[in-house]
């Protein structure tokens, strides 16, 4: 079957540095996307992987390992309004559906 | 990133309606838009796969009489949800695949329906 791991909740400090894990096992791979939920709200785009390596977008950065089924997002210098849900979607072969993960809520501390 | 607008933000309907949702893709075109619900604190379900000009793929479980949707242009699909009970309270969010670069899904607002 087609499955996405990721941790159901994580907390951090404000200012510091947080690792977001997701791994995966999809028939086929055409893209990794990591998205970001307030609560109440509709998700936003954060980061696109197709290719092994990290990809950098401000304070966020994304990682991919195809062959370990594995990527990361990390999130730097943590504001209090990153506290949100982290989405981790796979895109496998068929008809350009995203493969969802249950998410990840991110409760930043002062 | 490109703009996904749906209307109505927030419906609160009896029993017995139907209620359509729009989803439009205002500054690209989207041959495929996909329709999500949401419950409280659980991950998005998608419900069906719009294409532009034919029928819509359902996932299973979803009954396409119940939920019926269409796709006549490149920038607007509709839901409509068909004679709504409580148990179709929930959080409706549709998104549109960007044809460009990466073929990102963006999102739209969100649909808040509540059922009485």
């Amino acid at each position: 079957g087609q499955n996405i791991d990721q941790p159901t909740e994580m907390t951090a400090t404000e200012g510091a540095i947080v690792q977001i894990n997701c791994t995966y096992q999809t028939s086929g791979f055409n893209g990794l996307f990591w998205y970001q939920q307030h609560a109440g709200e509709a998700p936003t785009f954060l980061s696109y992987n197709v290719l092994d390596g990290l990809e950098e977008k401000g304070r966020f950065s994304s990682f991919l390992s195809r062959s370990k089924g594995y990527s990361y997002l990390l999130l730097k210098e943590l504001q209090m309004k990153d506290s949100a849900s982290y989405l981790c979607a796979v895109r496998g072969n068929s008809n350009y559906q995203l493969i969802w993960g249950a998410g990840t809520k991110l409760i930043i501390k002062p | 990133g490109a703009v996904v607008s749906q209307h109505p933000s927030w419906v609160i309907c009896k029993s017995g309606t139907s209620v359509k949702i729009e989803c439009r893709s205002l500054d690209f075109q989207a041959t495929t838009m996909f329709w999500y619900r949401q419950f409280p604190k659980q991950s998005l379900m998608l419900m069906a796969t719009s294409n532009e000009g034919s029928k819509a793929t359902y996932e299973q479980g979803v009954e396409k009489d119940k939920f019926l949707i269409n796709h006549a242009s490149l920038t607007l699909s509709t839901l409509t949800v068909t004679s709504a009970h409580p148990e179709d309270s929930s959080f409706y969010i549709c998104s549109a695949r960007d044809l460009g670069g990466e073929e990102t899904q963006y999102f739209g607002p969100g649909t808040r329906l509540l059922v009485l």
